[in-house]
């Protein structure tokens, strides 16, 4: 596609389910980010992904957060159990290679709401 | 540790005025360094990429510096728009490909 698509773009969840956010990332990237973003907070580094390597999970809060690449593209982040301190704005980016030379696209993220 | 730091945390200046804001980054070995713009509730916008090889990067009425070995770059402003309110954020990519955001910087240009 034409950019990085996030979804779903809001989500209220009650405090205890599990949520699912996706990140189609920009086709062809081969590196994938995931950040959250608490209100009136910096961006904090959650995961990586960069082609078939193993991803860098070492952002990531707690055990309760997973997220997966199936194929290469399309990337899954799972929270189980969500608390409230787990409402942020959740940020997917991606690029050409492992940083490469073009940047980072972002996503418009997904606001999650948990209460 | 690999860390970028702004300041100032917010901004404001009169509508017209030129301004700079900075960023600077604990580790010279870089790939690249990455300015967006954030407005309120919404996601990041890429304005300027500067490759560690160069030393600037402009589009319009935005220019961006960089100076690996002091660990700094400078994002200018000229002729600033209250449209240019937003937040500004700049982003590393280290030499671990580890992608490190600042806090960034709050600005407000008042009409």
């Amino acid at each position: 596609g034409a950019g990085v698509s996030q979804s779903p773009s809001n989500k209220v969840t009650e405090k205890g389910k599990d949520v699912e956010l996706r990140c189609d990332p920009i086709s062809g990237h081969t590196a994938l980010y995931w950040y959250r973003q608490s209100l009136g907070q910096g961006l904090e580094f959650l995961i990586y992904f960069q082609g078939n390597s193993a991803p860098d999970k070492s952002g990531l809060p707690s055990d309760r957060f997973s997220a997966e690449r199936t194929g290469g593209s399309v990337s899954t982040l799972t929270i189980q159990r969500t608390q409230q301190e787990d409402s942020a704005v959740y940020l997917c980016a991606s690029s050409t290679r492992g940083g490469g030379h073009y940047g980072y696209t972002f996503g418009s993220g997904t606001r999650l709401t948990v209460v | 540790k690999q860390e970028v730091t702004q300041i100032p945390a917010a901004l404001s200046v009169p509508e017209g005025e030129n301004l700079v804001l900075n960023c600077s980054f604990t580790d010279s070995a870089i790939y690249n360094l990455q300015w967006f713009r954030q407005d309120p509730g919404k996601g990041l916008t890429s304005l300027l990429l500067i490759q560690s090889s160069q030393r600037e990067q402009t589009s319009g009425r935005l220019n961006a510096s960089l100076d690996k070995s002091s660990g700094r770059s400078t994002l200018y402003i000229a002729a600033s728009q209250p449209g240019d309110s937003a937040t500004y954020l700049c982003a590393v990519l280290f030499g671990n490909e580890k992608l490190t955001f600042g806090t960034g910087t709050r600005l407000t240009i008042i009409p």
